[in-house]
């Protein structure tokens, strides 16, 4: 079954890290460009971050740039997103998505004191 | 800051046609924004719809369809079932971002 599952929300403080992960499989996850989009509560889709097949590319959103860093390890079939200086409009449900073809449940992310 | 706007709701009767419109804020939308379209309803996870404009994924049902019209990225959905209520957005491919469209709620009534 192909299959991604997120994994690494929680609540935490504003200016505090958190690291996202997100586990593949049933499916050759090393062919696939990788994305995290985000959708706060009641609110709609926005697009963080990208990573190449290779790692060779990565983009951000501007509103994540400097804060957040996207890696992938295809020996491992995961993708992952550090997320440094947590501010309160970085709440949200987290997904990863594979080329925006396949999409994970989604990790709940609360940044609150 | 790219902008990519939709309308907002969009009401259609069961077994009717309805057009969702995808605009870009630096012009007219062309295949090389390769348009996607994402259906999401409450509590669940976006699912892929139309990726490069036109083309269905294996489990797009037969009655969407993906356009240009007039300068922007279009959805049609032909012969609307009940289950087509839900949320649809749009995407578009910049040289080195991605930008969401702001969503339109489509009700079937």
């Amino acid at each position: 079954e192909v299959q991604l599952v997120e994994s690494g929300g929680g609540l935490v403080q504003p200016g505090g890290s958190l690291r996202l992960s997100c586990a593949a499989s049933g499916f050759t996850f090393s062919g696939y460009n990788m994305n995290w989009v985000r959708q706060s509560p009641g609110k709609g889709l926005e697009w963080v971050s990208f990573i190449s097949d290779s790692s060779t590319t990565i983009y951000y959103a501007d509103s994540v740039k400097g804060r957040f860093t996207i890696s992938r390890d295809n020996a491992k079939n995961s993708l992952y997103l550090q997320m440094n200086s947590l501010r309160d409009e970085d709440t949200a449900v987290y997904y990863c998505g594979a080329a925006f073809d396949i999409w994970g449940q989604g990790t709940m992310v609360t940044v609150s004191s | 800051q790219t902008v990519v706007t939709q309308e907002p709701s969009l009401t259609v009767s069961p077994g009717g046609t309805v057009t969702l419109t995808c605009a870009s804020s630096t012009g007219a939308v062309t295949s090389g924004y390769y348009p996607n379209w994402f259906q999401q309803k409450p509590g669940q996870a976006p699912r892929a719809l139309i990726y490069d404009t036109n083309n269905k994924h294996s489990w797009t049902p037969a009655r969407f369809s993906g356009s240009l019209l007039g300068g922007k990225a279009a959805l049609t959905l032909s012969g609307v079932q009940p289950e087509d209520e839900a949320d649809y957005y749009c995407l578009l491919y910049y040289a080195d971002a991605r930008v969401f469209g702001g969503g339109t709620k489509l009700t079937v009534l």
